[in-house]
């Protein structure tokens, strides 16, 4: 079983559309988590932490159930320029960051 | 731009030949880690430093694989006589890392943009 799974997708929404993402874990010692975003042939970049609370910045929410080793992204009103891999990424205290595969986001207008 | 900086960025090689990827890290962190990436895939560990210490390998990690950080600044990464599955996208992340609490450690790895290796 991979340490991280997600669903591969693509995803393919509207302009506008609100499009939802799903993460698990099979470690339950990790502590930190996050959502990167990689376009084509670029590198990762971090797009938010993940914190048990649930975090919102703009369009985008992210929520974290530790129980359920679960990790969902949330993203509204969804742009063109949305369109991307979303790397669903865990790790324990201070050691390398575990990558989900990604999925695909395609927004078209 | 994150700050963080790959060399070369691209590098076709024949199967058999050596090549070394330098990293310069963002001049305040002191983690530097080596990942690599191939198509359809996430991001895999392969090692990291703190400062110039070597303190994790990954099993992917063969003994054609060796990286260095000598004086806790740039790190080299270097492969002997490579593979065909050597191909891959190497990305280099580096952090500041802080302890938090007891047990806790609190960093945020910013990633350059990649050596493309092509090994025919």
């Amino acid at each position: 079983r991979k340490e991280v799974e997600q669903d591969p997708g693509p995803f393919n929404v509207p302009e506008g559309a609100t499009v939802a993402f799903n993460c698990t874990y099979s470690n339950s010692a990790s502590q930190s988590f996050f959502w990167y975003r990689q376009d084509c042939r670029k590198e990762p970049k971090l797009l938010m932490s993940v914190y048990s609370s649930g975090n919102e910045d703009g369009r985008f929410t992210a929520q974290l159930n530790r129980a359920s080793q679960y990790i969902s992204l949330l993203i509204r009103d969804s742009k063109l320029s949305d369109s991307a891999t979303y790397l669903c990424v865990v790790n324990q205290a201070g050691t390398a960051l575990i990558f989900g595969k990604g999925t695909t986001l395609s927004v078209s207008s | 731009d994150t700050g963080v900086s790959q060399d070369p960025r691209h590098k076709i090689t024949k199967r058999g030949q050596n090549v070394t990827f330098r990293c310069d890290p963002i001049s305040e962190h002191n983690r530097l880690y080596w990942y690599r990436q191939t198509l359809g895939q996430g991001p895999e560990f392969l090692t990291y430093f703190q400062n110039e210490a070597q303190l994790e390998k990954s099993r992917l990690l063969s003994d054609r694989f060796s990286a260095e950080r000598p004086k806790g600044s740039f790190s080299t990464l270097e492969i002997q006589r490579t593979e065909q599955g050597d191909s891959a996208m190497y990305l280099c992340a580096s952090s500041l890392g802080r302890r938090q609490g007891a047990s806790g450690y609190q960093e945020t790895q910013y990633f350059g943009p990649g050596t493309r290796l092509l090994v025919l």
